[in-house]
């Protein structure tokens, strides 16, 4: 069975904290995905990455950043915790190269971050 | 940047009835894909269709595609209770390499 796991269902952090949210996938994805859902703005790309070591800037990747040591683990990394940060953050996984563009995103659980 | 956008943004129904649900888009794409969430959880796939298909179904679901109009629709027949969820479109450009981007979602009550 497929799976994306986050390391947090919940966290509560500090103004000014380095937060570190991690995501690990067990397909063997070259692609991972990090997003972050708020109320009446839906989805919305921070960062992705297509391998090892790269990693690509999406839609809104103002405070963040990330880091892809190995294929499995796709961290998520706010340099400098603000209450704008509060969020839904939900990382994915896709395979890419066999089968192109006609694949499916997998989902982790979300982590819910609360910066007071 | 947006790309697919949901409509209605909130859909209440009773159970036995269908729903359906519409995304437009605004360039290109190689395929749309429909999301569902159920409340505070991750995504979960429902189904894709590619460019050069018009209509596909999956169980309870059919999904149309019309590239014409830059629209698609995802159509649940014979809700349930169970069905209540944010439904969510995403668009893959063309391109190998390319993301997911997500409209703002559909979510739908479905009353017993």
């Amino acid at each position: 069975d497929v799976k994306v796991t986050q390391s947090s269902r919940y966290l509560v952090k500090r103004t000014g904290e380095k937060v570190f949210l991690e995501c690990v996938q067990d397909m063997d994805h070259e692609n991972m995905f990090w997003y972050r859902q708020d109320p009446g703005l839906g989805l919305r790309l921070i960062y992705f990455s297509y391998d090892v070591k790269m990693k690509e800037k999406g839609d809104i990747p103002e405070g963040y950043s990330v880091s892809r040591e190995k294929k499995e683990r796709f961290s998520l990394i706010l340099e400098s915790a603000s209450t704008n940060q509060t969020s839904m953050y939900l990382c994915a996984s896709r395979q890419i190269r066999a089968q192109g563009a006609n694949t499916e995103a997998f989902f982790g659980q979300g982590t819910r971050l609360t910066v007071v | 940047s947006q790309q697919g956008e949901e409509d209605p943004q909130a859909l209440s129904i009773q159970e036995g009835e269908n729903a359906t649900m519409n995304c437009s888009y605004k360039t290109s794409i190689n395929n749309l894909q429909w999301y569902r969430q159920n409340s505070g959880r991750g995504l979960v796939h429902l189904i894709l269709i590619r460019s050069n298909e018009r209509e596909k179904h999956s169980g309870r679901l059919r999904v149309t595609l019309d590239t014409s109009k830059k629209s698609s629709s995802l159509l649940i027949t014979a809700s349930r209770a169970a069905d209540t969820a944010s439904y969510f479109c995403a668009t893959v450009l063309n391109s190998g390499y390319s993301t997911l981007t997500f409209g703002k979602g559909t979510m739908l009550l479905v009353s017993p």
